[in-house]
């Protein structure tokens, strides 16, 4: 089956440094990942995606991403955080496996920005 | 270009009513999918709907859901006979095929009192 797993519920940095959200994933065949955001009462805001090719991936709003075939894992990144990151941040796979191409979720991790 | 449009935005029924959630999709996009997040929960999908079908409903229950998207009109998802448990965020999003990323709407908070 194909799954997610984000193993920090919550995920303190002090503005300015640098920071990391994890996400390890499970899939068969080739993963397409994408990393998103939620502010409060909010919809979701697509910040990048990995599909093929270079392992570094950019984003929005200064975010990349590091996908580690080895390590199975996809982790967010900034260089140097700001207040306004503060938000539930989501990492999904693309269940490309059942056909109908749907997201699959993990259970997301609250990152705080301390001033 | 407008975003995926859900509403209503909050939605307040009480138990045994029922629920009618509606979402457009971007323009030209023709692929919308249903996901319901619980409170301190990631979302999880519901249905996978392209103009007038329904290709994947996996992750709706079976009784009391039900979906459409019809050639004309937004989106509709169904809840009826509303319990406690139906209370949650549901979001959809749309897409212009199912090989595109996803975009999605701000989201229907329904709550059963």
């Amino acid at each position: 089956a194909q799954s997610v797993a984000q193993p920090e519920d919550q995920v303190n940095v002090a503005e300015g440094n640098p920071l990391t959200v994890k996400c390890t994933y499970s899939v068969s065949g080739n993963p397409y990942l994408f990393w998103y955001v939620q502010y409060p009462n909010r919809g979701l805001q697509f910040l990048l995606k990995y599909i093929t090719g270079d392992n570094l991936v950019k984003g929005s709003y200064g975010f990349e991403a590091e996908f580690n075939k080895s390590q199975t894992s996809f982790h967010l990144k900034k260089p140097s955080a700001l207040v306004s990151d503060s938000a539930l941040y989501f990492c999904a796979v693309r269940d490309i496996v059942s056909g109908t191409y749907k997201y699959i979720f993990g259970t997301g991790t609250r990152l705080k920005v301390l001033a | 270009n407008a975003g995926v449009m859900q509403n209503p935005r909050h939605l307040v029924r009480r138990r045994g009513q029922e629920a009618r959630l509606r979402c457009s999709p971007m323009k030209g996009h023709s692929h919308v999918y249903w996901y319901r997040q619980l409170p301190e929960e990631g979302l999880k999908f519901m249905v996978y709907l392209q103009k007038e079908n329904i290709i994947d409903e996996s992750g709706m229950p079976k009784e009391r859901f039900s979906a459409e998207f019809p050639k004309e009109g937004p989106s509709i998802l169904r809840i009826q006979q509303v319990v406690r448990g139906d209370s949650a965020a549901y979001f959809c999003a749309s897409s212009q095929g199912r090989d595109n990323e996803q975009f999605f709407g701000p989201g229907t908070r329904l709550t059963v009192l």
